[in-house]
Order: structure tokens, then sequence, then C-alpha cells
């Protein structure tokens, strides 16, 4: 059974960096492209990017390239995001997915929460 | 970057009625993504590849178009099938969602 399973969330004061994890399971996490959406509270999915199996290759929507950086380590079946500079427009809920053939999130994690809150 | 541009954002359907979900997009794109969505839980794969249908959906839905109409049909609504749905398309580099349309039961 494929299993992806974030953390590393929580309450971030503004201008501070915070990294998550996604761990995954139950597939050969080095065949696959791997990616981060976010879903601020009450609103629509934001893609924030993606990376190819041997990190080689990695796609970030425009506005968040700066401010966030997709790794992964195939070792330890695990996705990260580094996030910095966070503000309150970041506040979200991050979920992890795997990636299918046309860029489809074919799994879905069941998501952490991330507040930037004084 | 291409934007997906979906239609209604919210709409209501009695069981039984046929509901029709549109996503039009900026550019033409090769395929469209669905996602069913309810509250407080991770998006699922609905449909994919514009008219393929995800493990476990079923066969009231379709989704069909091109270019850059897309559009997911429900025959028969069910009391099951109120929940959001986001379209998504992949035009390398770049991944888009469109902004969801709201499905409650009347």
């Amino acid at each position: 059974e494929v299993k992806l399973v974030e953390s590393g969330g929580g309450l971030v004061q503004p201008g501070r960096s915070l990294k998550l994890s996604c761990a995954a399971s139950g597939f050969s996490f080095n065949d696959y492209w791997m990616g981060w959406v976010r879903q601020a509270p009450g609103k629509g999915l934001e893609w924030i990017g993606e990376i190819n199996q041997d990190s080689s290759t990695i796609n970030y929507t425009p506005s968040l390239k700066e401010k966030f950086t997709i790794s992964r380590d195939n070792a330890q079946n695990t996705l990260y995001l580094q996030m910095s500079k966070l503000g309150s427009e970041d506040t979200a809920i991050y979920y992890c997915g795997r990636l299918a053939y046309y860029g489809r999130f074919e799994y879905w994690g069941q998501g952490v929460m991330v507040t930037v809150s004084s | 970057e291409i934007v997906l541009t979906q239609s209604p954002t919210t709409m209501t359907a009695s069981p039984g009625e046929k509901v029709t979900i549109t996503c039009r997009a900026s550019s033409s794109v090769s395929y469209m993504h669905w996602y069913q969505q309810k509250p407080g839980a991770s998006p699922k794969p609905w449909i994919y590849e514009t008219s393929k249908l995800a493990s476990g959906v079923p066969d009231r839905f379709s989704g069909s178009g091109s270019g850059t109409s897309y559009s997911l049909t429900i025959n028969n609504m069910e009391a099951e099938d109120a929940a959001t749905y986001y379209c998504q398309q992949w035009n390398y580099p770049s991944i888009t969602f469109g902004a969801g349309t709201k499905l409650e039961l009347k």
C-alpha cells in the first residue's frame, strides 16, 4: 500500500524558516517524481513544485521559487520542503504527492498544517 | 503559466440530476486531471488524462474535452458526490489547478 506521511508542521513566527518532511512507503521511492501542493484555509490547491527521481530536475511555481526548496533522500525514502522567510500568506496545509504521467498527482499524503503567526 | 477557470464556482444539484462542471484553460493543454476533495480530507484523484476514472470512482462520472475546454459530468447525482472538484493541467515544467467547484446536494 502506498503511503505518504508529512511531518514537521506547526506554528512558526513570520520571517523564520521551516522544513517539512514526507515519508514514503509501499513503493519504490526512487522510481518516481514527487511534488508538493498547498492549500490555504478555505482556499484552493496551489502547486508548489516537483522533483525528479535523482534530484537532477526540480521545478517550482514562479512565485515560490526564491523561498522554497524541494529535495529528497532516496536512501531514506523521504521528500523535503525547506521554506524560508515565511509570511502569513504561507499559512496552509501542505501536501506531498507522488506524480504519474502527464503531471497528475496519483497519491496524496494526509497533509500537514503550517501556521505563520507571531 | 496556464490559467484554469472553473465554472460554476458553486452549484447545487438534486439526487438523480445530471451535473456538468467546466474547466477552461488559457492555452491549449493535452490532458486534464480532476480531483475530488471533501472537508478535512486530502484531494482524491478522480479523473485522469481527461477521461479515465481513477480506481474506485463510480461510473456515473465521466470526463471529456480537448484543447482549452474540459468537463466533468455526473449522471444521476448522489449524496456522496457532494464535494469540491478541482481540475489540474500539466504543461511542463508547470502545473496549475483550477479554483475549484463546490457541489452541494439540494
